[in-house]
C-alpha cells in the first residue's frame, strides 16, 4: 500500500511568486491534514479536511494560503503571493475515518521544503 | 489550548545503550492521546508509539517504551539497545478526542555514536 506522497519535494521561489504544493493521501483515508515546520521550530497545524470539506482551518496563517481537496482525494495548498516567512517544510498527513469518537493515527508524507528568496 | 514541550534539542547515545527523551505537555482535555514520531534524515515521519491517556499501562513497541506520568503531565520515550538506524529527529505530539489536529513539541535530534 502506498503511503502519503507529496510533490514537489523541494521548491525554491522568489518573494511574490505563487507555489502550489500537492498531497496524495493514503487511499481510503477521509482525513487529510496540512502542517508546517518553520526552521528550528515546532510543527504547527494548518488545516484539516474530512473528505472534501474543511473541518478545521484554524491554523491557516492568512489569506495568502488556499487549500483545496476537490473530490475528496488529493489536496493542494497554494501560497500566493509567497513571502519570506513562508519558508519551511510543509507536511501532509492522512488518517482513516475515525469520527469524533477517536483520534486515529496520522500517517505523514515526506514533506515539501519551500524556500522563498 | 494544548502545549507540548521537548526540552532537549539534541541528545546522543552510544550504540547499544539506552536513552530517554523527555516530553511534557499541558491540556485541559480529559480524553487525549500522546504520540512519539520519528523523522530520519531525508525520510518521512513515522509513528513510533502511541498512548491513550485513559490507559494506565505504559505503551511498548519492541525497543521503544514510554513512561507516562499523567499527574505530572510527562511522556518520555525510552529507547533500549540503541541502533544506528534510530538516529533521527523525534517529535512528541498530543491530540484529543473530537479534535483531530496534533500539537507537536519542538523536536529532539538523536545521534547514535558507533
Amino acid at each position: 500500500e502506498a503511503g502519503v506522497t507529496q510533490f514537489p519535494s523541494h521548491s525554491v521561489i522568489e518573494k511574490g511568486q505563487t507555489v502550489t504544493l500537492r498531497c496524495d493521501p493514503i487511499s481510503g483515508h477521509d482525513n487529510l491534514y496540512w502542517y508546517r515546520r518553520v526552521m528550528g521550530k515546532e510543527i504547527k497545524f494548518l488545516l484539516h479536511f474530512v473528505k472534501e470539506s474543511k473541518q478545521d482551518e484554524s491554523g491557516m496563517p492568512n489569506n495568502r494560503f488556499l487549500a483545496e481537496r476537490t473530490g475528496g482525494t488529493y489536496s493542494t495548498l497554494k501560497v500566493q503571493p509567497a513571502e519570506l516567512e513562508d519558508s519551511g517544510v510543509y507536511f501532509c498527513a492522512s488518517s482513516q475515518a475515525g469520527g469524533s469518537a477517536s483520534t486515529d493515527t496520522q500517517y505523514f508524507g515526506p514533506g515539501t521544503r519551500l524556500t522563498v528568496l | 489550548a494544548q502545549t507540548v514541550t521537548q526540552s532537549q534539542p539534541e541528545m546522543s547515545v552510544q550504540e547499544a545503550e539506552t536513552v530517554t527523551l523527555s516530553c511534557t505537555y499541558d491540556t485541559s482535555e480529559s480524553d487525549y492521546y500522546l504520540f512519539w514520531y520519528k523523522q530520519p534524515p531525508s525520510r518521512q515521519m513515522i509513528l513510533v508509539i502511541r498512548q491513550e491517556a485513559y490507559k494506565q499501562q505504559n505503551a511498548t513497541e519492541n525497543r521503544f517504551s514510554v513512561n507516562f506520568q499523567k499527574a505530572a503531565k510527562s511522556f518520555s520515550l525510552k529507547i533500549s539497545d540503541s541502533q544506528l538506524g534510530d538516529a533521527a529527529m523525534y517529535f512528541c505530539a498530543s491530540g484529543h478526542q473530537g479534535a483531530q489536529k496534533l500539537v507537536f513539541g519542538q523536536g529532539t535530534r538523536l545521534t547514535i555514536n558507533p
